[in-house]
């Protein structure tokens, strides 16, 4: 089944403390994306890559890293989370960025830093 | 800075047809314009693209006029499971375009 799997689902932490969370697709896509979501503000791009080792920053990558060293995954990385990154956060992924190619998205990740 | 341009909420009533309309003024002459649907806790999911005049599939419609500087989804007799978040999307060309803006959703209810 062609899917974008994200873990952890849910995740409550204390400022501070590094936290990943991965993301992984199997429909062999070049282009992965990471968006957060916060009441009022929709979806809000935090970087995306086009290919391996190709990324770039959205509109929203402080206080974020990502990683694409293999084609099928791309971790979030928060080296020091803080309360403002509290959110719903998405990957997705695509044949390509633009042309229209649709995205497919994970479940979603739940993070609460208190 | 391309940025998208909705009305916030929307209310129908089972059966009748919705429309949508999104602005984007600075779509660039190649990008394409892409709905998605959300329902609550879950991923968004496509829903249509188009690049201009119109498009139909299955489950919606979608206007584009000449200057494409706006869009409309068309989501014919609307049922309650309708009832979700829909958003239009474009590129950005700070990113060539493959940074793609979100705009922040219409949420949509279908009453009985």
């Amino acid at each position: 089944e062609a899917q974008v799997t994200q873990n952890p689902r849910y995740l409550i932490t204390v400022t501070g403390k590094k936290l990943t969370v991965t993301c992984s697709q199997n429909m062999n896509h070049e282009y992965m994306s990471w968006y957060r979501q916060d009441p009022g503000l929709g979806l809000r791009q935090i970087y995306y890559s086009m290919n391996v080792e190709v990324t770039d920053k959205g509109d929203v990558p402080e206080g974020y890293k990502v990683s694409r060293k293999e084609k099928r995954n791309f971790p979030l990385i928060l080296e020091s989370p803080s309360p403002n990154q509290t959110s719903l956060y998405f990957c997705a992924s695509s044949f390509a960025g633009r042309d229209g190619q649709p995205q497919h998205f994970g479940d979603g990740t739940r993070l609460s830093i208190l | 800075l391309a940025k998208t341009t909705q009305p916030i909420s929307m209310d129908s009533y089972e059966g009748q047809e919705v429309n949508i309309t999104c602005s984007h003024n600075n779509i660039a002459t190649n990008d394409y314009i892409t709905w998605y649907q959300q329902f609550p806790s879950q991923g968004p999911r496509f829903i249509i693209q188009g690049y201009k005049t119109k498009v139909t599939n299955e489950v919606a419609s979608l206007f584009i006029p000449a200057d494409r500087k706006s869009s409309t989804l068309s989501l014919p007799r609307v049922s309650l499971s309708d009832t979700a978040v829909y958003y239009c999307l474009v590129g950005d060309e700070s990113g060539g375009y493959n940074k793609l803006i979100f705009g922040a959703g219409t949420r949509l209810a279908v009453h009985p």
